[in-house]
Order: C-alpha cells, then structure tokens, then sequence
C-alpha cells in the first residue's frame, strides 16, 4: 500500500498565493485529485489529473507536479476557500486501490 | 444534472450490521464505477471500496476486507454497503461517490478521481 502525504495547516492572506503539496511515490506518473470540503458539506473536486478543473471551478485553482509531489495552487485566495483540501490518487502497488492524504486545513487571513 | 441521494442517518449497536444506499440520476449508471468513502468524527477522509458499472467485481480497501460488501442495481440505479461487526470506530459519515470513468477502447476503466459526492450519511455505533 502507499500513502499521500500533506501538511496538516497552511495558511494565506486574502488575495495572495498559497500552494498545498501531496507526496507520495510515483505521484507525478499517476497523477493525482484534489478536493475541497467545507465545514458539513461533502467533498468536491477542484482539480484531477495534470491539471484540469471540472465545471464551475475558478481557474484561480490550478495544479502541477515536479517528482513524487502534486501542487494544489490557488491564486488570490478568496475567504471562501477557506477549507480542508484532500489529495487523492490510486495505490503504489495495487491499482484497484485508491488513497487519500491526510487533508491540509487552509485559513485564509 | 448528476445527483446523488443517500439514505437516513443510522444508530447501530456494537456488533450489528448496517446497509446504506445511495440512488443516482442525471448519468446513465451503468456507465461508471462507484465508491464508498467514509470520514470519521474530525477525521480525514478513508476510501472504503468500489464496484465496476455491471456490478460483478468490486475491489475492498485491506482493512474492511470481510466486513464490508458492495453491490449494486441497475434497475434502480442504487449503490449498496453493508458494513458488519460494527464497533465504536465505525462512528463515521459514510460517502458514496462517483468514478470519473473513462471509456478505453470500448472499455470501461476507473479512474482515480471522484467528480460526485453523495450528501453523506451518519453512522453511529453506540451502546
């Protein structure tokens, strides 16, 4: 089995840039989803794969890999994005599999 | 548009089994494959298990192996879990979600993303 590893808080000031990371082997290769949660809501998809966003998600929300890491970015934060973001991908070993990372907390100041 | 609704809250006691569903509109189901994905009280979130569209294979994470099954209806687009031997650390929402399913050379694969969430249902296990 593998696991995603992320930060467990990051944080931004209003408008500025913030990038949330996930590590884990061979990420870069088999690419990567991140979701947002909000308090009590459930899981959305913001980015999957290289770097697509589904519909209705800003583009200031965008990702990237470089080695075994996948970079959520947001540029300019907005209050409203203050939330928890998972990593996911499927298992190292085993492809049936799927994991997710441990969630980064944003707060945006 | 795509919906996912599933069923009620649910208080079980220690050692009971629970069966949750979640019905789906909007997509034709039997085009996707589908997940449980459950998160504990302030807790992450833990992929439990997932089914391929016609329902005759599904795949368990290691540590539900023997306690969980899933499975699925066509004729009413439903997904099932049943999660047995319940103990206090199955306290838990449990999410049905949908694969971003990908057609293959006429075949259908799975992804490694989720692109539709259920509302998520509470599962207690209390004594």
């Amino acid at each position: 089995s593998s696991e995603l590893t992320q930060d467990p808080a990051v944080s931004v000031a209003l408008g500025q840039t913030v990038r949330i990371t996930c590590q884990a082997d061979r990420l870069s290769l088999y690419y990567a989803g991140w979701y947002q949660q909000r308090p009590g809501q459930a899981p959305v998809l913001v980015i999957y794969g290289k770097n697509t966003r589904p519909s209705g998600i800003p583009d200031r929300f965008s990702g990237s890999y470089s080695g075994n890491t996948a970079s959520l970015t947001i540029t300019g934060a907005q209050a409203e994005d203050e939330a928890d973001y998972y990593c996911s991908s499927r298992d190292s070993s085993d492809s049936h599999l799927r994991v997710f990372g441990g969630g980064t907390k944003l707060t945006v100041l | 548009q795509v919906q996912i609704i599933q069923s009620g809250a649910e208080v079980k006691k220690p050692g009971a089994s629970v069966r949750l569903s979640c019905e789906a509109s909007g997509f034709t189901f039997t085009d996707y494959y589908m997940h449980w994905v459950r998160q504990a009280p302030g807790q992450g979130l833990e992929w439990m298990a997932m089914i391929n569209p016609s329902g005759d294979s599904t795949t368990y994470a290691q540590k539900f192996q023997g306690r969980v099954t899933m499975t699925r209806d066509a004729s009413t687009s439903t997904v099932y879990m049943e999660l047995s031997s319940l103990s206090s650390e199955d306290t838990a929402i449990y999410y049905c979600a949908r694969d971003l399913t990908r057609l293959w050379f006429g075949e259908l694969l799975p992804e490694y993303y989720f692109d539709y969430w259920g509302q998520g249902t509470l599962v207690t296990v209390s004594s």
